[in-house]
């Protein structure tokens, strides 16, 4: 597509309950970030695939939160059990191997109550 | 320390005026550098790289001084649609790999 795509744009959910995002990047991006940006805070990496290589995890908060890439294209972040301090908005970004340009979806603002 | 560091403002200034950010790092082997623009409620959209010889793009000038770890971005006569928050973000902050680390950002708030 000619951007990088999530949904959904907005979700609630109860805390506790299971929750998955996607991310579907510009076609023939080969790296793709995950990071999450809570009300008036900064951008916090969570987790970073490139090509076939074994994705970069550091950032991942807890063990509840996965995040797998399917055929080097859509991504999904997974947060089991959510917590409210989960509530934030989850961006995901895409970019050329070797270029400096990553370009953002629009995210997905997660509200748990 | 934070690995990128920012003043968080507001900077309030009137249109036309000439304004300048700074940022820090603490990775000496970072690699790439980049400033960011967000708009309240929106993702973060690439204004500019920046290179150490210094670069320019229309009003914005960013420069990069490896020795003192510090980057800054001038705006020169602003307008209003320059209101956001400014990101500063560093490539390979800790330790290395082609993770983007971002500053928490500096707010800008061009007035008539």
């Amino acid at each position: 597509g000619a951007g990088v795509s999530q949904s959904p744009s907005n979700k609630v959910t109860e805390k506790g309950k299971d929750v998955e995002l996607r991310c579907d990047p510009i076609s023939g991006h080969t790296a793709l970030y995950w990071y999450r940006q809570s009300l008036g805070q900064g951008l916090e990496f969570l987790i970073y695939f490139q090509g076939n290589s074994a994705p970069d995890k550091s950032g991942l908060p807890s063990d509840r939160f996965s995040a797998e890439r399917t055929g080097g294209s859509v991504s999904t972040l997974t947060i089991q059990r959510t917590q409210q301090e989960d509530s934030a908005v989850y961006l995901c970004a895409s970019s050329l191997r070797g270029q400096l340009g990553y370009t953002f979806g629009s995210g997905t603002r997660l509200t748990v109550v | 320390r934070k690995e990128v560091e920012q003043d968080p403002g507001p900077f309030n200034v009137p249109e036309g005026a000439t304004v300048a950010f700074n940022c820090t790092y603490s990775n000496s082997a970072s690699q790439s550098f980049f400033w960011y623009r967000q708009d309240c409620r929106k993702e973060p959209k690439l204004l500019m790289s920046v290179y150490s010889s210094g670069n320019e793009d229309g009003r914005f000038t960013a420069q990069l001084n490896r020795a003192s770890q510090y980057i800054s971005l001038l705006i020169r006569d602003s307008k209003l649609s320059d209101s956001a928050t400014y990101l500063c973000v560093v490539m390979g902050a800790t330790g290395g790999g082609n993770k983007l680390t971002f500053g928490t950002g500096t707010q800008l708030k061009v007035e008539l």
